[in-house]
């Protein structure tokens, strides 16, 4: 079985460009979760799909960021236009069910804005 | 508010030490998870507990529901040990699968 992909692994791209992240979860799996690292912080929960849902999108910090799963298959998640404070790890998770499950991580995204 | 906390920050032991990895939480949880991160690597998922003690191998991770406290335990470590260990939690009450992490343990294991 395939794990959680993410795409890419590293992307480094001006301040104001636009980058868009993909992740495919485990197959199967309906809950698909966006996170990220900031230099120096602790991970934080971004958004939460279910199938094509959004379930909880409250960490998502502006409007500059948008997710999308449509057919609730693979997720992207575009930055635009992106900022310094951007920068980070970015990691998706997905489960079967979103209640005591483990979740599986992908080996995130590496942004860079310069 | 993030109200997970582990300790330490960081750690280094000799091959073969016994390692202990902290982490608290300030409020009731239905679960917590003990995740690891290797260098350049993704997070791999060690264990989700709810409540006592799950083992595999060498690695031991215990939780007092009551105290709001986890440890996990590494037996005879080794090298191959040294990575990021994270607590992460999901508040009980929350029908939703959203974690809450801790900063991380970055631990180095010597030869």
């Amino acid at each position: 079985e395939a794990g959680v992909t993410q795409f890419p692994s590293h992307s480094v791209i001006e301040k104001g460009q636009t980058v868009t992240l993909r992740c495919d979860p485990i197959s199967g799996h309906d809950n698909l979760y966006w996170y990220r690292r900031v230099m120096g912080k602790e991970i934080k929960f971004l958004l939460h799909f279910v199938k094509e849902s959004k379930q909880d999108e409250s960490g998502m910090p502006n409007n500059r960021f948008l997710a999308e799963r449509t057919g609730g298959t693979y997720s992207t998640l575009k930055v635009q236009p992106a900022e310094l404070e951007d920068s980070g790890v970015y990691f998706c998770a997905s489960s079967r069910q979103a209640y005591h499950h483990i979740q599986y991580f992908g080996a995130g995204t590496r942004l860079s804005v310069l | 508010k993030n109200e997970v906390e582990q300790s330490p920050q960081n750690l280094t032991a000799q091959e073969g030490e016994f390692i202990t990895i902290n982490c608290s939480y300030s409020v009731g949880i239905s679960a917590l998870h003990w995740l690891q991160q290797h260098p350049g690597g993704g997070i791999v998922s060690l264990f989700m507990l709810s409540s006592g003690k799950k083992k595999h191998g060498r690695l031991i991770a215990t939780i007092n529901i009551q105290e709001k406290h986890s440890s996990l335990h590494i037996t005879a470590s080794h090298p191959r040990d040294s990575a990021v260990y994270i607590c992460a939690v999901r508040y009980r009450g929350s029908t939703l699968g959203r974690l809450y992490f801790g900063r991380g343990t970055q631990l180095t294991v010597w030869p």
